[in-house]
């Protein structure tokens, strides 16, 4: 069964740097991209951009774009989305999710990471 | 403003039907890009309910549907259940993207 497990919850301050991950397994994480997806506290689904493992081609949302980086270690399996410093309004949970091919459907998600950023 | 229009809340009594609308333009939808409809449930992941405009993956049950025309999508749930009451969310393409991806509002969905 494919899965994606993500890193644990996460409070941080304004300012501070965060990195998250995602870690794949039972399917070959090269051939298929990994999409990060932000949901807001009571809000809907955002997508932030895509990764695709095997050769590191990344694409951002215009939304994202400078906000987030994101990343992966092909070695183990795992992708990151990451922040240099972080605000207030990145409060949200973040989830990972797989696609076999860059515009498909997210065919399987990561349980989702809370990031609570307050001072 | 999410680029792709659905209905904030939809209700229905069990064993009705109910229809969930996503209304795009002619750069998403209307582009020829799939559809796609996800069922969140409070406090968990989204799970993909229809791929690809009206297929489902396997597990889910056939009382969902969906369908694609022209700029806009539906997803009908039929022999309403207690338990379908969820979040449900459309998602698609945007050329002006560069072919990334772009979700609807969500819907809620009240079984009465």
């Amino acid at each position: 069964e494919v899965q994606l497990v993500q890193s644990g919850a996460e409070v941080k301050k304004p300012g501070e740097s965060l990195k998250i991950s995602c870690k794949g397994s039972a399917y070959t994480f090269t051939s298929c991209w990994i999409a990060w997806v932000r949901q807001m506290p009571g809000k809907g689904l955002e997508w932030m951009g895509i990764i695709y493992p095997g050769d590191s081609e990344t694409r951002y949302s215009p939304s994202f774009q400078g906000q987030v980086t994101i990343s992966a270690d092909k070695s183990i399996s795992t992708a990151y989305l990451q922040w240099s410093s972080l605000r207030v309004s990145d409060t949200a949970i973040y989830y990972c999710a797989r696609l076999k091919y860059s515009n498909a459907a997210f065919d399987s998600w990561g349980q989702g990471t809370l990031i609570t950023v307050s001072s | 403003q999410s680029v792709l229009t659905q209905p904030p809340s939809v209700s229905g009594a069990p064993g009705q039907r109910v229809t969930i609308s996503c209304t795009g333009s002619s750069s998403d939808i209307g582009a020829g890009y799939d559809v796609h409809w996800y069922q969140q449930f409070p406090g968990t992941a989204p799970k993909l309910l229809i791929y690809d405009n009206s297929n489902r993956p396997s597990g889910v049950p056939d009382r969902f549907s969906g369908s694609k025309s022209g700029t806009s999508a539906s997803l009908a749930i039929s022999g309403l259940q207690a338990e379908d009451e969820a979040d449900y969310y459309c998602q698609s393409f945007d050329s002006r993207l560069s072919g990334l991806g772009v979700f609807g509002g969500g819907t809620k969905l009240t079984v009465l």
